[in-house]
């Protein structure tokens, strides 16, 4: 157990809908990241959060995602009208930023299915 | 977008055997990581190398960096079955973001 908590751990849904998941990080660590991993692939980073501020989201992220870390603490990542392509695993890991970068602690990974 | 590939994509061993593998990477890195992932569950991290470091030791594992040819190597000594999985290299970038990126990994199948 990392301590990072996902959820949910499973969502199945249909094409056209919204899903939202969620990532408690370990609560003294405060980057945050939303990564997402499709079978036999490495994590893909989507976006992060220092603190509460969103520092980057990767160009390779449609309009219909969004992410939100409201005061530091859990965040939230939105896929909205969702597609095929969407299916994946969702993975949030979380690290202490300073001066000695540290590992980043991994939850378990929201798996995504869109039928 | 992705940095680091690994090399081989797909390695297959005995049990006792050493493991070997590679990452390259392709912008100036502050720090290089190697991540474990067993089948559907999420990453753990094995150990971290800086910049300024050359090789690095933690138990089984031996990592070397060579940011000349920005390239590592993770090398897993008398591989047990309990070893398969997927490994991935990690670094945190050193453009202005310092984001950790992911390598495209390498599946490691130990038989007993």
């Amino acid at each position: 157990d990392t301590g990072v908590s996902q959820n949910p751990r499973h969502k199945i849904t249909k094409r056209g809908q919204n899903v939202t998941f969620r990532c408690d990080p370990i609560s003294e660590h405060n980057r945050l990241y939303w990564y997402r991993q499709t079978l036999g692939q490495g994590p893909e980073f989507l976006t992060y959060f220092q603190n509460e501020a969103q520092l980057e989201k990767s160009r390779l992220l449609s309009d219909r995602f969004s992410a939100e870390r409201p005061k530091g603490s859990f965040s939230t990542l939105e896929i909205q009208r969702t597609e095929q392509g969407d299916s994946a695993m969702y993975l949030c890991a979380n690290s202490l930023w300073d001066s000695s970068n540290t590992e980043a602690f991994f939850g378990q990974g929201t798996r995504l299915t869109v039928v | 977008s992705q940095q680091g590939e690994e090399d081989p994509q797909a390695l297959s061993i005995q049990e006792g055997e050493n493991a070997t593998m590679n990452c390259s990477y392709k912008t100036s890195i502050n720090n290089l990581q190697w991540y474990r992932q067993n089948s559907g569950r999420g990453l753990v991290h094995l150990i971290l190398i800086r910049s300024n470091e050359r090789e690095k030791h933690s138990g089984r594992l031996r990592v070397t960096l060579d940011t000349s040819k920005k390239s590592s190597s993770l090398l897993i000594t008398a591989s047990r079955a309990a070893d398969t999985a997927s490994y991935f290299c990690a670094t945190i970038t050193m453009d202005s973001s310092y984001k950790l990126i992911f390598g495209s990994g390498t599946r490691l199948l130990v038989r007993p």
